[in-house]
């Protein structure tokens, strides 16, 4: 089974930007692995965030974006709020076979 | 308004089985895949596997940590998807939540299963 990575943990101040990555060890990510993107808050439930790479829920803030970045696919939180503190997940499609990455622990601090 | 409501969670013996069941609301189920997904407690998500719709076929894929001990159905007249868990063990211990995927993106509040002696 193929292994997604993501960085464990990262940390932006407020106002700030940053991205998160979600790669493949099977090579670079493209659209056709229709990338996920979820957020999860201490004790809640996940929220899907972006689907099939680059679009948005209608409860998506539209400071989050998706795109693919240097061979993977990535979140891009422009403008970071306290409440985006949070752990974001993503999941890449391997002939419909989901696999899910490890999760990035994101402090806004 | 879309809702997803897990069931038939609780405490099993390794070695064990359980059925969760998922009633889904405000939606067109019968049209919708649905999608299993645990997590561990204090650990990441893991994708369990997804059932089709009946128009797509009505098959189901499968993670490979469940492959061959999980099984998906669903029941159309009743709005609902079922996880059958065999073989359980301690590992298998989470919250198992069901989620509509596609463009929806809708999840259930979960339901815990506990495998334990």
């Amino acid at each position: 089974q193929a292994v997604v990575t993501q960085e464990p943990s990262l940390t932006v101040s407020p106002g700030g930007t940053v991205t998160l990555t979600c790669g493949s060890s099977t090579g670079a990510v493209t659209s056709g692995h229709i990338p996920y993107w979820f957020q999860q808050k201490p004790g809640q439930v996940p929220k899907t965030l972006i689907y099939e790479t680059i679009n948005k829920f209608s409860w998506t803030p539209a400071r989050f974006s998706g795109s693919l970045l240097g061979g993977k696919a990535a979140l891009t939180l422009s403008g970071a709020q306290p409440e985006d503190e949070a752990d974001y997940h993503c999941f890449l499609s391997y002939s419909g076979i989901l696999v899910f990455g490890g999760g990035t622990r994101l402090t806004v601090l | 308004e879309v809702q997803l409501v897990e069931s038939g969670g609780g405490i099993v013996e390794p070695g064990g089985s359980l059925r969760l069941a998922c009633v889904a609301s405000g939606f067109s189920f019968s049209n919708t895949w649905m999608d299993w997904v645990r997590q561990a407690p204090g650990k990441g998500l893991e994708w369990i596997g997804r059932i089709r719709s009946k128009a797509a076929g009505g098959t189901a894929d499968y993670g490979a940590p469940v492959k061959g001990r999980f099984t998906i159905s669903r029941d159309d007249s009743r709005d609902t998807v079922y996880l059958h868990l065999s073989s359980l063990n301690t590992e298998d211990t989470a919250v198992y939540y069901c989620w509509t995927g596609g463009s929806m993106g809708y999840w259930g509040q979960g339901t815990l299963v506990s495998v334990s002696s």
